[in-house]
């Protein structure tokens, strides 16, 4: 499975978009890239998965660029209930089995401040 | 919404006590795992199954055992707990690429 690397942490501002990076060099063909969601003493929760281009959804927008060894989430207008650990992760669409699971890593701290 | 319970939420139990942390899904989901979480650490994968009767260890060495008799149950368990045992247990199920967390459990081991 593909390693990725992604900022510890972030700091923003009410109202402001945050990009948040993620690095994964060794991608493969069949690589999906999904992002996670966590709250303080919250189990972590699906936020966008894409494959390349551009994906949108009513919370956030992933932006894979054609080579795919990277990928930004970017969050429209946060708010301080946007403050969580937000992970990136790479791996075969429906992991599991020989395919691996999906490792959870540090992710990226994002504090929203008012 | 997902239907995925974990109890009890809090646990504060004495060292060398059998404890038995409960995961349930009303969604029929095949995959199942237990993560371990410390605070404001990264979710490590303890154990998993892809079904009735499986079950794997994870990526973390852990003295926790689990079982998976039924699709909807999937129980954890520590024989003997441990001080170190004290931390965050996380459940998830899986439906396609997306995994459902529970609530988690707080354990404390004193």
């Amino acid at each position: 499975l593909a390693k990725t690397t992604q900022p510890i942490s972030m700091d923003s501002y009410e109202g402001q978009e945050v990009n948040i990076t993620c690095s994964h060099n060794n991608i493969a063909t069949n690589d999906y890239i999904t992002w996670y969601q966590q709250f303080p003493s919250q189990g972590p929760r699906f936020i966008i998965q894409g494959y390349k281009t551009k994906v949108t959804n009513e919370v956030a927008s992933l932006f894979i660029p054609a080579d795919r060894k990277s990928s930004t989430l970017s969050l429209p207008r946060v708010s301080l209930s946007d403050t969580a650990v937000y992970y990136c992760l790479v791996g075969p669409r429906d992991y599991g089995g020989s395919q691996g699971n999906l490792i959870f890593g540090k992710g990226t701290k994002l504090s929203v401040k008012p | 919404e997902a239907d995925i319970y974990q109890t009890p939420r809090y646990l504060v139990i004495g060292t060398g006590k059998k404890i038995t942390l409960e995961c349930s899904q009303t969604m029929g989901h095949d995959k199942m795992y237990w993560y371990q979480q410390d605070p404001g650490m990264e979710l490590h994968l303890i154990h998993y199954s892809y079904g009735v009767n499986s079950t794997e260890k994870g990526d973390l060495s852990s003295e926790s055992t689990v079982s998976r008799i039924r699709t909807e149950h999937f129980p954890l368990t520590l024989e003997s707990a441990r001080p170190s045992h004290t931390s965050q247990y996380l459940c998830a199920s899986k439906r396609g690429y997306e995994q459902y967390f529970g609530p988690g459990t707080r354990l404390t081991v004193t």
